[in-house]
């Protein structure tokens, strides 16, 4: 099975602050990584795919880049509603493994 | 307005069946792949199974292999996950998802709410 890492494991940050959030795989997915947002009792959200491609109805301050085995979500602009948990996954092969996931909190 | 539904979840004896369902509307759902993704209380996102959207090639994780079986109706547009010799470790809720495309190679973009399972005695 493919390996994630995510790091930090969390963080805490001010609205208005840009966040980084690294994703490392086991192996080179080439660009087979997306990013989900998590809140607390909801399901998870689609914000990145292909490593790059926004979702349709995400925020423009959400970017990802990476491919390989190294990937980056980027938040520029910390927003109210950004704090949550978010998870790498990689669908370069099954079973289609998740990163163990990113609590961003309110400093 | 993408929507997935699903349903069967409950308290289940260790060792027993459970069948969850996805019920879908919303788009074609014959175009689509779908898996099943699972949440343990206070834990992490574990994918589970996924099925093309002929329906002619599955997938599972190595931990419910053999025990869980996905399959699709697409006359009733509806996704199911047949669940035996359920075990503690299986305890969580399980989410439906619907892929960008006919594979399971590609990101998920809508997600039902949820059905929780808990197998305990």
């Amino acid at each position: 099975d493919i390996q994630m890492t995510q790091s930090p494991s969390s963080l805490s940050a001010f609205v208005g602050d840009r966040v980084t959030i690294t994703c490392r795989t086991s192996e080179s997915i080439r660009d087979y990584l997306n990013w989900y947002q998590q809140k607390p009792g909801k399901a998870p959200r689609l914000l990145i795919y292909g490593a790059s491609s926004l979702q349709r109805g995400v925020p423009s301050r959400f970017s990802g880049s990476g491919s390989g085995t190294d990937f980056t979500l980027t938040i520029s602009t910390l927003q109210p509603e950004d704090f949550a948990t978010y998870y790498c996954q990689q669908s370069y092969r099954t079973p289609l493994t998740f990163g163990p996931g990113t609590k961003v909190d309110v400093k | 307005e993408v929507q997935l539904l699903e349903s069967g979840g409950g308290l289940v004896q260790p060792g027993g069946s459970l069948r969850l369902s996805c019920a879908a509307s919303g788009f074609s759902f014959g175009t689509y792949a779908l898996s099943w993704v699972r949440q343990a209380p206070g834990k992490g996102l574990e994918w589970v199974s996924g099925i093309t959207a002929s329906g002619g090639t599955t997938y599972y994780a190595d931990s419910v292999k053999g025990r869980f079986t996905i399959s699709r109706d697409d006359s009733k547009n509806t996704l199911f996950l047949q669940m035996s010799s359920l075990r503690g470790g299986d305890s969580a809720v399980y989410y439906c998802a619907k892929a960008k495309g006919g594979n399971v190679f590609l990101a998920a973009d809508n997600w039902g709410l949820g059905t929780l399972v808990t197998v305990s005695s």
